[in-house]
């Protein structure tokens, strides 16, 4: 185990759902990131949270959501969400290095997100 | 723009056997790259890294990667495979998305397959 939790880990929706993914880490990391992993796809980076503070959004539609209250917890909130975002939705954290040596990312184990 | 390239979709190999599964890679400035594994089910674990020096990198569970500059590769390796191995292969760059932080550019994997 890598330290990172996911919560849940199933999660079906229908397409005018409201939910939440949950991950937590409590490793002393700074910096928290979201991933969808898609079928035949390459890994693709949604949100970067640095120091709590939004540094990245990769053109992630606005159904998709992101909150990171503190340095050990981030959520991501989804609403109306589409069949095509059935996905493997991953948080990974990573320690905290201002001369950015430390690059290793430490992943959760995901949550499998079916839409109906 | 950093990337990764992983040209094969599957690698068939037969236990005992060594194995390489390839990556090569695209950056500006000086690369540090990764291996990550994905086992069914379970978000992706950290193998190996290349910051700086020796060429041979050894990581996790007896595997192997040989950075090469001037074939800009990083070729994932194993002398004896294990059919407990069988798993997605990802390799990642770093990208310095910015002041203070980085992220990770992840190629689309390939899947090992290690027969008895």
């Amino acid at each position: 185990e890598t330290g990172v939790t996911q919560t849940p880990r199933h999660l079906v929706m229908g397409m005018t759902n409201k939910k939440s993914l949950k991950c937590e880490q409590h490793l002393g990391h700074n910096a928290m990131y979201w991933y969808k992993q898609s079928a035949k796809k390459p890994l693709e980076l949604m949100f970067v949270y640095n120091f709590k503070e939004q540094t990245e959004n990769n053109s992630v539609p606005s159904r998709f959501s992101p909150e990171c209250p503190n340095s050990s917890h981030l959520f991501l909130h989804l609403h109306t969400l589409q069949p095509e975002d059935s996905a493997l939705y991953l948080c990974a954290s990573r320690p905290k290095d201002s001369q950015l040596k430390q690059e290793t990312q430490y992943f959760g184990p995901g949550t499998r997100l079916l839409v109906l | 723009a950093q990337s990764v390239a992983q040209p094969e979709d599957q690698v068939n190999v037969a236990e005992g056997n060594p194995l390489t599964v390839k990556c090569t890679y695209s950056v500006s400035g000086n690369p540090y790259l990764f291996w990550y594994v994905q086992y069914p089910n379970r978000g992706l674990q950290f193998l190996l890294k290349y910051i700086t020096g020796d060429n041979l990198v050894k990581g996790s569970y007896g595997f192997e990667a040989e950075f090469n500059k001037s074939q800009t590769s990083f070729h994932l390796k194993k002398p004896s495979a294990l059919v407990s191995d069988s798993a997605l292969y990802f390799c990642a760059v770093r990208d310095l998305a910015g002041p203070g932080y980085s992220t990770l550019t992840f190629g689309k994997g390939t899947m090992l397959l290690v027969s008895p």
